[in-house]
């Protein structure tokens, strides 16, 4: 098992421009989320998705778009990258479970990816 | 006001020296609370969950113990391999299918051989 793989491991984008941010698990996983992690500050929920063709919004989504079309790949894509966007973006996923029913399942987190915007 | 508040911000040991990290949190409803390791330049790795107050896990020199306001990580006779920075993170019941977590600022743990 790979478990959480992220790409690219660095980014340096100029202001304005548009990029992809990678993720992929082969664990079956059926929720994935992505979070941004800045100094000072705790890791923060970017989007999530608990399946294929199903994501939402979490805590920080502005100038972020996400989909979902297989179980596997979860990417992330900034529209129009701005220096506020300097960060560190970890992926994560875990098995679901019914929302107040079952124990919550520890979520796995990829490598990050470095993303610094000039 | 911040949801999950971990304390000290950095904390610095001996070898050997035996110690405690906490996590205190003030959601409504817990779903659980998880302990992860974070390394320099990596992904926060999972090491323990906790579901309800008075329960412990342990792992090796660790040990996290829950109760109604706090959890605590205690370890035992760190070894230098053991300095990392430790995030607590907080899952609240929330009706919806959102398996946010909620992450404190870390500590930073250093220890010196």
């Amino acid at each position: 098992n790979a478990g959480v793989t992220q790409t690219p491991k660095f980014q340096v984008l100029k202001t304005g421009q548009s990029m992809t941010l990678q993720c992929a698990q082969d664990m079956n996983h059926e929720y994935m989320s992505w979070y941004r992690q800045d100094p000072g500050m705790g890791l923060r929920l970017i989007h999530y998705s608990v399946g294929a063709g199903i994501t939402d919004q979490g805590e920080v989504p502005n100038g972020y778009n996400v989909s979902r079309s297989t179980t596997e790949d979860f990417p992330l894509r900034l529209l129009s990258a701005a220096p506020s966007q300097t960060s560190v973006y970890f992926c994560a996923s875990s098995y679901s479970g019914i929302a107040g029913g079952l124990r919550p399942y520890e979520q796995y987190f990829g490598p990050g990816t470095r993303l610094t915007v000039t | 006001e911040d949801q999950v508040t971990q304390s000290p911000e950095a904390l610095r040991l001996q070898e050997g020296e035996s110690s405690s990290l906490n996590c205190s949190y003030t959601v409504s409803g817990l779903r659980g609370l998880f302990w992860y390791r974070q390394d320099p330049g990596k992904g926060p790795e999972f090491l323990f969950t906790l579901y309800s107050a008075g329960e412990e896990k342990e792992k090796e020199r660790l040990k996290a113990t829950l109760t109604k306001k706090e959890s605590f990580l205690h370890i035992t006779a760190p070894k230098p391999e053991d300095s990392a920075t430790y995030l607590c993170a907080v899952q609240e019941h929330s009706g919806g299918s959102n398996y946010k977590l909620t992450f404190g600022k870390g500590t930073l743990l250093t220890v010196n051989p």
